[in-house]
């Protein structure tokens, strides 16, 4: 089955630098791979997917790029501020089975310093 | 308001006494998982069910139970707890269309098994 890894568990960065996430998957048919926020003490949050089909996502200071040929992806925030500040999850799905079997990565701990 | 709502929201029970976590969804989706998360080891699907009547096992469903009567409901049953399932548990739902994917999370239940 699809195994996701996801690097680094902690990350630390100065107010207004930026931070990078990154993630490897196993299963070459995996065509979806969404980022989840998770703020202290909330439920995960979906911030930003990106299908296959696409080598890049943006949505204002957040972006995803996906390498299929070297099966991984990352999550890239600029100008942090300090609400970016959560655990942030990646994951990835086949589409024919949809969103019900996403596989999650381990989690980085993102912290903004002031 | 759409929301995806669980109860309890904290347990504290001891091994082998049986416990039933609900999970109630009012945007009509079709599909619904629960997650557990643990320290350094991310979501991990339990079950999921892509409608009514309709589940199947995610990645670590040993020891857990689910039911689908209702499109709104999907309970998670614990017949005999253990030690090792005490952890943080999500319900999850989503539509079943390749337009979105998003998986809308409940508040989450933190479950104790002395």
């Amino acid at each position: 089955g699809e195994n996701v890894e996801q690097h680094p568990s902690t990350l630390s960065v100065q107010e207004g630098d930026s931070a990078v996430i990154k993630c490897t998957y196993s299963d070459s048919a995996s065509n979806y791979f969404p980022w989840y926020k998770q703020e202290l003490g909330k439920r995960p949050q979906l911030i930003i997917d990106i299908r296959s089909n696409v080598g890049e996502k943006k949505d204002q200071r957040i972006a995803v790029t996906l390498n299929k040929t070297a099966k991984h992806f990352s999550l890239h925030i600029t100008e942090t501020q300090p609400e970016d500040s959560a655990v942030y999850f990646c994951a990835a799905s086949r589409s024919a089975q949809g969103a019900q079997k996403l596989v999650f990565g381990q989690g980085t701990r993102l912290t903004i310093n002031p | 308001e759409a929301q995806v709502t669980q109860n309890p929201r904290y347990l504290i029970t001891v091994t082998g006494k049986k416990l039933t976590v609900t999970c109630s969804q009012n945007m009509n989706h079709e599909y619904m998982s629960w997650y557990r998360q643990d320290p350094g080891l991310g979501l991990r699907q339990i079950y999921y069910s892509m409608n009514v009547e309709v589940t199947d096992k995610g990645d670590v469903p040993e020891g857990y139970k689910v039911s689908r009567k209702e499109k709104r409901n999907f309970p998670l049953i614990l017949e005999s707890p253990s030690p090792n399932q005490t952890s943080l548990y999500f319900c999850a739902s989503s539509f079943r269309t390749t337009q979105s994917y998003e998986q809308y999370f409940g508040p989450g239940t933190r479950l104790t098994v002395t």
